[in-house]
């Protein structure tokens, strides 16, 4: 079946851009999760979507990232006025319930490149 | 807080050498505990996990053991194989402030296998 799907792959933005990226994930998981990953290392949590709770947004480095979930499927990760800090490899992944013993389902990432 | 320490790689093997990748971990609760890799050029995926105190993940000839007294689960595998190469993700679920279980990772540790 589907995985979790991530767009663009690839994207280059001058420093001071919005970007926004995509995630559609797994149908039927209620439990969607964005991280960052940079070079060296590990992955960052950034925001938590359950159903229709409300966000988890703790891991949010700054008031320029923020994150929206449509009708509980797809999801959108939009930082605004970028920065060269932001450059990373930006993973979506959903699990079906979000409990504890629920592995993640990983997309292939969206590597932002900051010039 | 929750924490996720593994070790530095890369570790370079030759084939069928007998690998251990180190994984400890600080929780405040009482965690479910995962190993995810990361074959070049794809997205995490799960690899095993383990959700009590003494059980035994395993899958693909690798295995890991939930030792709460040492607060470890280290990765081991008896013969490796070239295609074996990838990045190994040590992770802990734990519930969170705001009730949420959010998976912490650690750094990766990159494996090498040389045929």
């Amino acid at each position: 079946g589907a995985g979790v799907s991530q767009s663009p792959s690839n994207k280059v933005t001058e420093k001071g851009k919005d970007v926004e990226l995509r995630c559609d994930p797994i149908s039927g998981h209620t439990a969607l999760y964005w991280y960052r990953q940079s070079l060296g290392q590990g992955l960052e949590f950034l925001i938590y979507f359950q159903g229709n709770s409300a966000p988890d947004k703790s891991g949010l480095p700054s008031d320029r990232f923020s994150a929206e979930r449509t009708g509980g499927s797809v999801s959108t990760l939009t930082i605004q006025r970028t920065q060269q800090e932001d450059s990373a490899v930006y993973l979506c992944a959903s699990s079906s319930q979000g409990a504890k013993n629920s592995p993640l389902h990983f997309g292939n990432g969206t590597r932002l490149t900051v010039t | 807080g929750n924490s996720v320490t593994q070790m530095e790689g890369p570790v370079t093997l030759s084939e069928e050498a007998f690998l251990t990748i180190n994984c400890t971990y600080t929780a405040t609760g009482y965690p479910s505990l995962f190993w995810y890799v990361q074959y070049p050029g794809e997205g995490l995926q799960l690899l095993l996990k383990a959700t009590k105190a003494d059980d035994k993940g395993s899958n693909k000839g690798f295995e890991a053991t939930y030792r709460k007294e040492t607060t470890s689960f280290h990765l081991e595998k008896g013969s490796v194989q070239v295609s074996d190469s990838a990045v190994y993700f040590c992770a802990l679920s734990d519930q969170m402030g705001g009730g949420s279980y959010i998976p912490t990772f650690g750094r990766g540790t990159s494996l090498i296998v040389h045929p």
